[in-house]
């Protein structure tokens, strides 16, 4: 079964200035897909950005950026010029191309405060 | 305006008193998940249907069951809910392809449900 991993229950980082998040995951499947959701107080699960396995490129969204390690089964967030809007939980999550069920499996989460 | 609902948002409810949480979605999906929040273990996947009159259990099915009479509904039924039902939870969709399901699932609002 995939686990995803993330190790960091909390962060803060100065508006304006870059953060990273950290995610590992275990797997035996060669082709996945990888993502990050952003959970704003509101509790609604946003789309924050997506990566698939067989890209080697890192996938990028405006200010947001993974940093994706196949081999080390890692799977960063960067935050660049964060922002007071940044402030939110956000979760890691795994998913498997195909079959029957395609469900996420997501990490615990990590909180992320922005100090203005 | 493509969505997932879920009704109601919050609900506190007593041990024992059968509950039904209504899921909905617009986008003609064929996939459909419900996922329960808790702090410290991330989203866990309780039941999931392919389509229509095709259901199978997630990671913790337990306590809970599903249906799935027409494409767009998805409600998740606590026959005799209890405290450790507790939680938040998400119904998500997605399309379905040859290859499997689409990689991209969409999220409700999610609903907040205390069981006294």
């Amino acid at each position: 079964a995939q686990t995803v991993t993330q190790s960091q229950p909390e962060m803060s980082v100065q508006e304006a200035e870059t953060v990273t998040l950290s995610c590992t995951y275990d797997t035996s499947e060669s082709d996945y897909y990888l993502f990050w959701y952003k959970q704003p107080p509101s509790r609604q699960m946003i789309l924050v950005i997506r990566q698939e396995a067989y890209k080697q490129q890192n996938a990028t969204e405006n200010r947001f950026s993974v940093n994706f390690q196949k081999a080390a089964k890692s799977f960063s967030l960067k935050i660049s010029d964060s922002q007071l809007g940044d402030a939110a939980m956000y979760f890691c999550a795994y998913r498997s191309p195909t079959g029957a069920n395609s469900k996420l499996t997501f990490g615990k989460g990590i909180t992320l405060s922005v100090r203005p | 305006e493509a969505q997932v609902t879920q009704n109601p948002r919050y609900l506190i409810t007593v041990t024992g008193k059968k509950l039904t949480v209504t899921c909905s979605q617009n986008m003609n999906h064929e996939y459909m998940s419900w996922y329960r929040q808790d702090p410290g273990l991330g989203l866990r996947q309780i039941y999931y249907s392919m389509n229509v009159e095709v259901t199978d259990k997630g990671d913790v099915p337990e306590g809970y069951k599903v249906s799935r009479k027409e494409k767009r509904n998805f409600p998740l039924i606590l026959e005799s809910p209890s405290p450790n039902q507790t939680s938040l939870y998400f119904c998500a969709s997605s399309l379905v392809h040859l290859a499997g399901v689409a990689e991209t699932q969409y999220f409700g609002p999610g609903t907040r449900l205390l069981v006294l």
